[in-house]
């Protein structure tokens, strides 16, 4: 079965540490790869995707991910947290024409 | 409009009564797609209509649930004879792709907040 794990449901950093936020998944063929955050009382929001070529993917507010097809993980890491970036984050995979999500990973900056 | 917009943003309602959530895709967006979301849960899928394909309904949890899209744009999740495990945020997000293959970016509504008393 085609699936998404996010193995963490909430992932604590102090301010200014370095974050990882994980995601393996599990599908057939080429994957095509989400990240999306969700803040308190906000929509969901793009924040990188990994489709081909490099395996390291930058996207928006200084995160980033790698794509590591033989862990067949796409961790999610920003190398100095702010309190801002405290939020919902969901990593989702193309799966034919839908995108699988995980289940969400609260990450909480702590000042 | 600029972004995805859904109404009403939040809905309270009795069991058993059906209702309405309306969602406005992005103008020229070919694919949308229904979600809903429990408390602090992740994505669920519904329904996802693409161009004038007939759409996946696979995902819908019975058949009190339904959704159409008219005209290619504006589309309606109607639930029927409401239930109280119905309680949810369902979020509306719209893309464009030119094939069948979801890998462009969604982008997502505010959601609308579904309170079954």
């Amino acid at each position: 079965a085609q699936s998404v794990a996010q193995p963490e449901d909430q992932v604590n950093v102090a301010e200014g540490n370095p974050l990882t936020v994980k995601c393996t998944y599990s599908v057939s063929g080429n994957p095509y790869l989400f990240w999306y955050v969700q803040y308190p009382n906000r929509g969901l929001q793009f924040l990188l995707k990994y489709i081909t070529g490099d395996n390291l993917v930058k996207g928006s507010y200084g995160f980033e991910a790698e794509f590591n097809k033989s862990q067949t993980s796409f961790h999610l890491k920003k190398p100095s947290a702010l309190v801002s970036d405290s939020a919902l984050y969901f990593c989702a995979v193309t799966a034919n024409y839908q995108l699988i999500w995980g289940a969400g990973t609260k990450l909480i900056i702590k000042p | 409009g600029a972004g995805v917009s859904q109404s009403p943003s939040n809905k309270v309602t009795e069991k058993g009564k059906d209702v309405e959530l309306r969602c406005d895709p992005i103008s020229g967006h070919t694919a949308l797609y229904w979600y809903r979301q429990s408390l602090g849960q992740g994505l669920e899928f519904l329904i996802y209509f693409q161009g004038n394909s007939a759409p996946d309904k696979s995902g819908l949890p019975s058949d009190r649930f339904s959704a159409e899209r008219t005209g290619g744009s504006v589309s309606t999740l109607t639930i029927q004879r409401t239930q109280q495990e119905d309680s949810a945020v369902y979020l509306c997000a719209s893309s464009f792709e030119l094939g069948v293959l979801a890998k462009n970016i969604q982008y997502f509504g505010a959601g609308t907040r579904l309170s079954v008393l």
